[in-house]
């Protein structure tokens, strides 16, 4: 059964910076890009990053351009999204999702993982 | 890039049929055909219904269709029914390689 499980998430002050991973189980990771979309509270989706299956290519929205960092680590099966310089606005629900086709449509989300930025 | 305009709320009767609409420009929806349409219940993560304008992932019910004319693409659901009750979201592909999401539309089931 396919799975991505999000963690990572937290509270974290203005300025601060946080890690966050999403374990893949039940495909070939690899052979597939992967993305990270966020939701702030009560709001709707927004799109933060993309990348590859082989990792090489990578993708942001203006919003994070520069803080944050997408990877992954196809030996071990799982994505990271590192966050830099964080700001109150990027207080959302962290979802990954299986990234399939080019250009990628996003076919399984992960529950997600919530990013609290406040002091 | 702005996200794409979606109706703030749409509602219907089981069994009625009701379309959302999703409009962007020449550089998104208009410009490729890389639409998605995602459905999300209350604290629970999206659900891919569409893709690549009217394509349905296997598993998803044939009530759900989409097309798109010019900038604007639609999701059409046919015979409602109150497990359809939730927010529905598209999304396109860009021409600067990013990905745009519209504002979200509820759909209440009357």
């Amino acid at each position: 059964e396919m799975q991505l499980v999000e963690s990572g998430g937290g509270l974290v002050q203005p300025g601060g910076s946080l890690r966050l991973s999403c374990a893949a189980s039940g495909f070939t990771s690899s052979g597939y890009g992967m993305t990270w979309v966020r939701q702030a509270p009560g709001k709707g989706l927004e799109w933060v990053s993309s990348i590859s299956g082989g990792g090489r290519a990578t993708y942001y929205a203006d919003s994070v351009k520069g803080r944050f960092t997408i990877s992954r680590d196809n030996t071990k099966n799982t994505l990271y999204l590192q966050m830099n310089s964080l700001r109150a606005e990027d207080t959302a629900v962290y979802y990954c999702a299986k990234s399939s086709g080019w250009p990628f449509y996003f076919d399984y989300w992960g529950q997600g993982t919530l990013v609290t930025v406040s002091s | 890039q702005s996200a794409l305009t979606q109706p703030a709320s749409v509602s219907g009767s089981p069994g009625q049929s009701i379309t959302i609409s999703c409009t962007g420009t020449n550089s998104d929806v208009g410009g490729y055909n890389y639409v998605s349409w995602f459905q999300q219940h209350p604290g629970k993560a999206p659900k891919l219904m569409i893709y690549d304008v009217s394509n349905r992932p296997s598993g998803v019910s044939n009530r759900f269709s989409a097309s798109k004319s010019g900038n604007t693409a639609s999701l059409t659901i046919s015979g409602l029914q109150a497990e359809d009750e939730a927010d529905y979201y598209c999304s396109s592909y860009t021409s600067i390689s990013t990905w745009v999401f519209g504002g979200g539309t509820k759909l209440t089931v009357l």
